[in-house]
């Protein structure tokens, strides 16, 4: 069965600090791979979203960027935390193909607190 | 208007009693549908998909209504562990599989 890995679970870290968020999914291949962010008490917002190794689409301008080195793994990272930033982070995967009928599955998510 | 709108509740449910919302859509291409259970300070958790016919799981029923370009989700029977948040997800785009989801509704169920 599939599964997806996230890690940390939690991190804080100072304003103008790097990030580097890193997913990977198991028993699968070639799956499409998300970030999304979740700002307190708002709704899931797509960041990336990637088909494959080093395509990544930027949904939203912002302070953040993502690659797909291998093709069960993403990174979400950052140069330099802006305090808006903050959030719950979560990946996501669905089947390969483009197709557009499959559901995402999440990773536990990492929450961030800019500081 | 946003692409996917919910009402955000709470929806304060007796145990046992049915309890029904809604999510609206803009996108009238839009061209999946789901629906997903998120708990306090947890990930998304997939509940359940929506077809053109509908679709039951249980105690939960999912209805697409493409005329009037909403999804809904029906608990029956609601237990104190459906308390959670609801999240409705759509693709709105003909190609790539990018959802786009509600705010969520929040339902609490009280004995």
């Amino acid at each position: 069965s599939q599964t997806i890995h996230q890690w940390p679970a939690t991190l804080v870290q100072p304003v103008g600090s790097p990030l580097s968020l890193e997913c990977t999914v198991e028993g699968t291949s070639n799956p499409n791979l998300y970030w999304y962010r979740q700002a307190a008490g708002r709704g899931l917002q797509l960041l990336f979203y990637s088909v494959g190794i080093g395509q990544i689409s930027s949904e939203v301008p912002q302070n953040l960027s993502a690659s797909r080195p291998q093709d069960r793994q993403f990174i979400l990272s950052s140069k330099k935390l802006l305090l808006s930033d903050s959030g719950f982070y979560l990946c996501a995967w669905s089947g390969a193909g483009g197709s557009y009928n499959s559901p995402l599955h999440f990773g536990n998510g990492t929450r961030l607190t800019v500081t | 208007r946003k692409e996917v709108e919910q009402d955000p509740g709470p929806f304060n449910v007796p145990e046992g009693a049915t309890v029904a919302f809604n999510c609206t859509y803009s996108n009238s291409a839009s061209q999946s549908f789901f629906w997903y259970r998120q708990d306090c300070r947890k990930e998304p958790k997939l509940l359940m998909s929506v077809y053109s016919s509908g679709n039951e799981d249980g105690r939960f029923t999912a209805q697409l209504n493409r005329a009037s370009q909403y999804i809904s989700l029906l608990i029956r029977d609601s237990k104190l562990s459906d308390s959670a948040t609801y999240l409705c997800a759509v693709n709105p785009r003909a190609a790539g599989n990018k959802l786009t989801f509600g705010g969520g509704t929040r339902v609490l169920v009280k004995p």
